[in-house]
């Protein structure tokens, strides 16, 4: 159970596009999801928290005006790089929490972007 | 600020010996604990939680909690080359606080 569905795995994109991340709670609810990013070498930091029905709540540093996340319903949740520039460039991955209050996190498969 | 350390490694230990991986967290107030791995270009993996002080079993692996000493571990019975991966230790500051933080990771490679 608590399976995590990310879209897609890699995209490429051109400096200045947009591009929007999905990512999908398969087997259960997920009122709140998490989005991370990962540098290379890097560990996972956290970016922002998606909650279902309203606004997400980001990180210091975090820009939500350039990081646009959508979580409107309790299986989806979409994270849109806005006017993405070359340093945009990572890995980011979503997760979420089984139903059960002390359910682990669990990650999506990631999504490698890569901005040229 | 809360932090989470570990050795970055790498750590090379033989098939078939155990692996052993520390971490350490500066908040004492920290409730909750987890051991992801990581293999490249993968994402975190779930490998086991641990809540209470003491040790929990899960088949090759226990964890290891002291909350006195504000470290946690994880050990690798039998290992196996397959278990080659990056494992990162996330701590929970508290039971509702739903906000991992993630060490840097320890690289662990299994020599056949």
């Amino acid at each position: 159970g608590a399976v995590v569905s990310q879209h897609p795995s890699w995209v490429i994109c051109k400096s200045g596009t947009s591009v929007k991340i999905e990512c999908r709670s398969l087997d259960f609810q997920a009122t709140t999801m998490f989005w991370y990013r990962q540098f290379p070498k890097q560990s996972l930091m956290l970016m922002a928290t998606s909650n279902e029905g309203s606004k997400a709540t980001y990180e210091q540093g975090v820009e939500k005006d350039k990081f646009l996340i959508n979580h409107a319903s309790l299986t989806l949740s979409t994270l849109t790089v806005t006017s993405a520039h070359p340093e945009d460039s990572s890995f980011y991955i979503c997760s979420a929490r089984g139903e059960q209050g002390d359910s682990p996190l669990h990650f999506g498969n990631g999504t490698r972007l890569t901005v040229t | 600020q809360k932090e989470v350390e570990q050795n970055s490694g790498p750590l090379s230990v033989p098939e078939g010996a155990i692996a052993s991986l520390n971490c350490t967290y500066s908040d004492r107030g920290s409730q909750s604990f987890f051991w992801y791995r990581q293999y490249s270009g993968k994402s975190p993996e779930l490998i086991m939680f641990i809540y209470s002080n003491g040790d929990k079993e899960d088949g090759r692996f226990t964890a290891q909690l002291n909350k006195a000493s504000q470290y946690v571990s994880l050990l690798i019975r039998d290992s196996q080359p397959s278990d080659s991966a990056t494992y990162l230790c996330a701590v929970n500051w508290g039971f509702g606080n739903e906000k991992l933080t993630f060490g840097t990771g320890t690289r662990l490679t299994i020599i056949p």
